[in-house]
């Protein structure tokens, strides 16, 4: 078991450029996150989904789209960065009611 | 709405003191979890506990303890005789049903906690 995945692990991007950050699980999990962690603000929900086909905003959604088109996999989309996008990115997911599992972050650089 | 609070930004203890972080939670649900995860500087989160609401029985685990009080909406957590290697970052979390079974979980800002040799 890999467990929670995220590809890349770094990534400095240009203001206006776009990416894809990738999250796969290989624990059958039908819940999945992402966060954002800002130092002194503690991890911030963004996006969730509660299943396959399903996606719902978090606490600080905008500038951020994602896609849940098979299970084991949550993709989170930047499509202009910005500055304020600097941060550490987390994905997770849970099965109710055990331990939900982080993935090792990626941390990601708007210039 | 569900807020989580750590009053406590940062903490120093000598080791081998006992050190005791403070989480205080808010949820209107009557059915929640309450986490605590570890970030030590390498990054990564290290999952050490969940509670459930319906379950107010305190927990040890080697040198960790966790107290929960529904009273007063609290979840602490005790390092006994701490050690350098507890110097972390310490999140806790609650999640709740949210009206929608979307059990979207909420961080505290955390507690930044160095042991000193």
């Amino acid at each position: 078991n890999a467990g929670v995945t995220q590809t890349p692990k770094f990534r400095v991007l240009k203001t206006g450029q776009s990416m894809t950050l990738l999250c796969a699980q290989d624990m059958n999990h039908e819940y999945m996150y992402w966060y954002r962690q800002d130092p002194g603000m503690g991890l911030r929900l963004i996006h969730y989904s509660v299943g396959e086909g399903t996606t719902a905003k978090g606490e600080v959604p905008d500038g951020y789209n994602v896609s849940r088109l098979k299970k084991q996999n949550f993709l989170l989309g930047l499509e202009s960065a910005a500055p304020s996008q600097t941060s550490v990115y987390f994905c997770a997911s849970w099965r109710p009611p055990g331990e939900q599992f982080f993935g090792p972050g990626t941390r990601l650089t708007v210039l | 709405a569900q807020k989580v609070t750590q009053a406590q930004t940062e903490i120093s203890v000598v080791e081998k003191e006992d050190v005791t972080l403070d989480c205080v939670y808010e949820t209107r649900d009557t059915t929640y979890y309450l986490f605590w995860y570890k970030q030590p500087p390498s990054g990564e989160l290290v999952f050490l506990i969940r509670r459930n609401s319906f379950d107010e029985q305190n927990e040890i685990s080697g040198r960790y303890s966790w107290n929960f009080q529904k009273s007063t909406s609290s979840f602490n957590f005790t390092i006994t005789a701490s050690q350098v290697v507890d110097s972390a970052v310490y999140f806790c979390a609650l999640s709740d049903s949210s009206g929608a079974g979307s059990y979207q979980l909420t961080f505290g800002k955390g507690t930044k906690l160095s042991v000193i040799p």
